[in-house]
């Protein structure tokens, strides 16, 4: 099945930093890589996704980059803000119906 | 609109308890999804659903069965519950499968003694 692999686990910056997370994936056939932002005592919500199709995709301060060739995706968020802090997975789906998740990133924003 | 909805919030079973944890939505989402959360593990797929009356296995099934009695309701039962079952479970639903976006509920915390 499906391997992803997300990185860092763990991820603390300073406000108005950037923030950068890598997943990788181990199926060419994947062709749908959401991202989900998971607050505290909440349930996970996508922030933004891109398709196979695609090689970058933008929403104001957080973009997706996707490399079909090395396999690989990455989170950016530009001028983090504190409300950025949460946790963040990355996502991966190739057929089936499944989405399979990386471990998440914890991402502490400090004033 | 309540989106999806997820009870009980929290729950402390003692092994070899059974229970079962309601999925809600009012969205007149097709396919519905039971997940669990463990620290460093993300979510994996228990269970999902395609439609009313359907259900299918996911990445970690064994020790769980699931109904899709009504098309927005999907409930999640534990026979026998086993400490590694101790988790944080996660309904989510989407109008057309995998290649969308899910919508979660808010999570059930549930710890097995």
């Amino acid at each position: 099945g499906e391997n992803v692999e997300q990185h860092p686990s763990t991820l603390s910056v300073q406000e108005g930093d950037s923030a950068v997370i890598k997943c990788t994936y181990s199926d060419s056939a994947s062709n749908y890589f959401p991202w989900y932002k998971q607050e505290l005592g909440k349930g996970p919500q996508l922030i933004i996704d891109i398709r196979s199709n695609v090689g970058e995709k933008k929403d104001q301060r957080i973009a997706v980059t996707l490399n079909k060739t090395a396999k690989h995706f990455s989170l950016h968020i530009t001028e983090t803000q504190p409300e950025d802090s949460a946790v963040y997975f990355c996502a991966v789906y190739n057929a089936g119906n499944m989405l399979t998740f990386g471990g998440g990133t914890r991402l502490m924003v400090k004033p | 609109n309540a989106g999806v909805t997820q009870t009980p919030k929290f729950r402390v079973l003692k092994t070899g308890q059974s229970m079962t944890l309601l999925c809600a939505q009012d969205m007149n989402h097709e396919y519905m999804y039971w997940y669990r959360q463990d620290p460093g593990m993300g979510l994996r797929l228990i269970h999902y659903s395609v439609g009313e009356g359907t259900t299918a296995k996911g990445e970690v099934p064994d020790g769980y069965n699931v109904s899709r009695l009504k098309k927005q309701n999907f409930l999640l039962g534990l026979e026998s519950a086993a400490p590694s079952q101790t988790s944080v479970y996660f309904c989510a639903s989407n109008p057309s499968g995998g290649a969308a976006e899910q919508y979660f509920g808010p999570g059930t915390r549930l710890t097995v003694t």
